[in-house]
């Protein structure tokens, strides 16, 4: 069992659409972020959120943070081709020595 | 280089042989992780250094695997008496990691890519 779900797993949309990616979790997370992963490449850091209820735009891209610090939904407006990948959030607690990382929502947008 | 490198970039092996994954982390990050991930899903934590603190190997999923880290930079991974369930890639990232931190930023390198056959 993930200690951070992701939904939905995949998701295939056409150039110009919106999309929303979430991750739950019952537990509380000091800070969130969210990297994407191309093919044959390591994750790459989009961004950290850390206050509840926080929302950060990057370009296209929206991050929000749970109130309670729990989840967490990224949304990109207008996708283009480019931001095909795997999306993956990750949790970390200042306790801890690791980050959590959900499953992963594979994102296609197709021309 | 400037970013996290790793060797060899894929690994093919037969079940039952040892291998061994090498990690060289961005210089000065005190903190590397071992990450291995099923095709197309999330990462599955394995092991973590910090400094000269003792690693924390909660994640290594058993006895045939294990991680050094010498002189607090290069790391191997290594995984003896390989079983077709080890296929995986397995990803290295590093920190630079300070005390009571809400957050920090790993940086991935590409991952070697194992396939026990």
């Amino acid at each position: 069992t993930q200690l951070l779900e992701q939904s939905p797993q995949f998701l295939s949309i056409q150039e110009g659409e919106n999309l929303t990616v979430y991750c739950n979790s019952s537990s509380v997370f000091s800070s969130l972020q969210w990297y994407r992963q191309e093919p044959g490449e390591g994750p790459v850091l989009l961004v950290t959120v850390v206050t509840g209820g926080e929302v950060k735009k990057l370009k296209r891209l929206t991050f929000q943070f749970g109130d309670a610090r729990k989840d967490s939904s990224l949304h990109i407006t207008a996708a283009q081709p480019g931001d095909t990948g795997l999306y993956l959030c990750a949790g970390f607690k200042a306790a801890g020595n690791k980050l959590t990382f959900g499953g992963g929502t594979r994102v296609l947008v197709k021309p | 280089g400037a970013g996290v490198s790793q060797s060899p970039s894929n690994k093919v092996t037969e079940k039952g042989k040892d291998v061994e994954l090498r990690c060289d982390p961005i210089s000065g990050h005190t903190a590397l992780y071992w990450y291995r991930q099923s095709l197309g899903q999330g990462l599955e934590f394995l092991i973590y250094f910090q400094g000269n603190s003792a690693p924390d190997k909660s994640g290594l999923p058993s006895d045939r695997f294990s991680a050094e880290r010498t002189g607090g930079s290069v790391s191997t991974l290594t995984i003896q008496r390989t079983q077709q369930e080890d296929s995986a890639v397995y990803l290295c990232a590093s920190s630079f990691r300070t005390s009571g931190v809400l957050q920090e930023t790993q940086y991935f390198g590409p991952g070697t890519r194992l396939l026990v056959l």
